[in-house]
């Protein structure tokens, strides 16, 4: 069975640009998670779905990140413009609702904001 | 103050220690207590979970809850080589899928 997979594995954009990532989580994993994993630091949850809709996004910085989850399936995250300090790893993660210890995470896309 | 707090080590030892890794939390909401292992450049992978208190033990793999002391523990026997990477701890509350995460353990186990 595939895992979470996540692109792109690297990314280095320059300061306000603009920035994508993408996530396909594991086949039959109703929930969806986003992370931001800072460096030396534990992940930290950005937004939460469950199926299409996001039933946790008060850790997601809205002036500047966005997120959407087509047909419950895959999804991206963006940022724009992107600053300094969002240089860090972002990691998808998939489960099934109600398993609530299980969460299976991809190999998370590093950014580098120069 | 955080609400799951980890050493961040680093922890070295020799190949064949036993490797004691803690956390310790604040929120006694929490019930599912995990354990992830994280290689360098990789995402976390699920080693194990504990749903409240008591032990689990998987091969060489130990996980300990105390919920009276807000402790939990992670024992590693015979460790290897193969066994160097990040740790984190990891919670949640019942009812709720966010996963609140410590900072991580860098061990590095030597041959």
């Amino acid at each position: 069975e595939a895992g979470v997979v996540q692109s792109p594995r690297y990314k280095i954009i320059e300061k306000k640009q603009p920035v994508a990532f993408w996530c396909n989580p594991i086949s039959g994993h109703n929930t969806l998670y986003w992370y931001r994993q800072n460096l030396g630091q534990g992940p930290e949850l950005l937004i939460r779905y469950e199926n299409e809709e996001a039933v946790d996004d008060s850790q997601l910085p809205k002036d500047r990140f966005s997120a959407e989850r087509l047909k419950g399936v895959d999804s991206t995250l963006k940022i724009q413009p992107a600053e300094l300090g969002d240089s860090a790893v972002y990691l998808c993660a998939s489960g099934i609702r109600d398993r609530e210890a299980e969460a299976f995470f991809g190999q998370g896309t590093r950014l580098t904001v120069v | 103050q955080k609400e799951v707090e980890q050493d961040p080590g680093p922890l070295s030892v020799p190949e064949g220690a036993i490797v004691s890794l803690n956390c310790t939390y604040s929120n006694s909401a929490f019930q599912y207590f995990m354990w992830y292992r994280q290689y360098s450049r990789k995402g976390p992978e699920l080693l194990m979970y504990t749903y409240s208190s008591g032990n689990k033990e998987d091969g060489r793999f130990t996980a300990q809850v105390d919920k009276s002391s807000k402790y939990i523990s992670l024992f590693i026997r015979d460790s290897q080589p193969s066994d160097s990477a990040t740790y984190l701890c990891a919670m949640r509350k019942t009812g709720a899928n966010n996963l609140f995460f410590g900072t991580g353990t860098r061990l590095t186990v030597i041959p």
